[in-house]
């Protein structure tokens, strides 16, 4: 399996671009979650989808964040307009929901997408 | 708020020491994991513990959970160099009427490995 995929890898953007972040998660996997990684807060979950629809959206940081799950193998993270407190490292992971199958409880997390916002 | 904490947050070891890391969460949890993290890369899962006692090893790492005292431990047994890396634990804490998935992580434990 190619694991988690997450694209692109790095982005350098202005201050008021839209940015766009992929991920396409294990194949099989319903849960699907976005993660935030910087050096003052540490890592932060930001929403997770579970079958394609949003659980939890309550650590998106404000209005210019925005995620979609349009179907299993896809989902998007959106800034729009982006800021410089925005830069970060930006996780995909995926896991399995259903109790029993091996490893079924571990999220899998992509390689990251670095994100710097001039 | 669930707030998870790790202790300590910087650890120089030499190689063939032990030592343990520490995770408390403030919060009642029977699932925790442990992620594994190395400069400019992504996590990897090391342990996922799910029950009061829980232990689990791999290699020259040991975890283990008490529930009652909402404390996980990493335990690292005769330290080599490539286990340098950050380390962090994670805590899911399922709110009334949600899936689980939800994980808050400590602030990881960055550990250098010396000779």
């Amino acid at each position: 399996d190619a694991g988690v995929i997450q694209s692109p890898r790095h982005e350098v953007t202005e201050m008021g671009q839209e940015v766009t972040l992929r991920c396409k998660p294990i194949s099989g996997h319903d849960y699907l979650f976005w993660y935030r990684q910087t050096m003052m807060r540490g890592l932060e979950l930001l929403i997770y989808f579970n079958n394609n629809v949003p659980i939890d959206d309550s650590g998106m940081p404000e209005d210019r964040f925005s995620a979609k799950m349009p179907n299993a193998s896809f989902s998007t993270l959106k800034i729009q307009p982006s800021e410089p407190r925005d830069s970060a490292v930006y996780f995909c992971a995926s896991s399995w929901g259903l109790a029993g199958i091996r490893g079924w409880e571990t999220q899998y997390f992509g390689p990251g997408t670095r994100l710097l916002v001039l | 708020e669930l707030k998870v904490e790790q202790n300590p947050l910087f650890l120089s070891m030499q190689e063939g020491k032990n030592y343990t890391i520490y995770c408390n969460y403030s919060t009642t949890s029977d699932r925790l994991y442990w992620y594994r993290q190395d400069p400019g890369k992504s996590l990897e899962s090391l342990f996922v513990l799910l029950s009061n006692g829980a232990v689990k090893q791999e290699g020259r790492l040991m975890a283990s959970l008490d529930t009652k005292a909402r404390l996980s431990t990493l335990h690292i047994t005769a330290a080599v160099h490539d286990l340098s890396a950050t380390y962090f634990c994670a805590v899911d804490v399922r709110a009334r009427g949600t899936s689980y998935g939800k994980l808050t992580f400590g602030q990881g434990t960055i550990l250098t490995v010396h000779p």
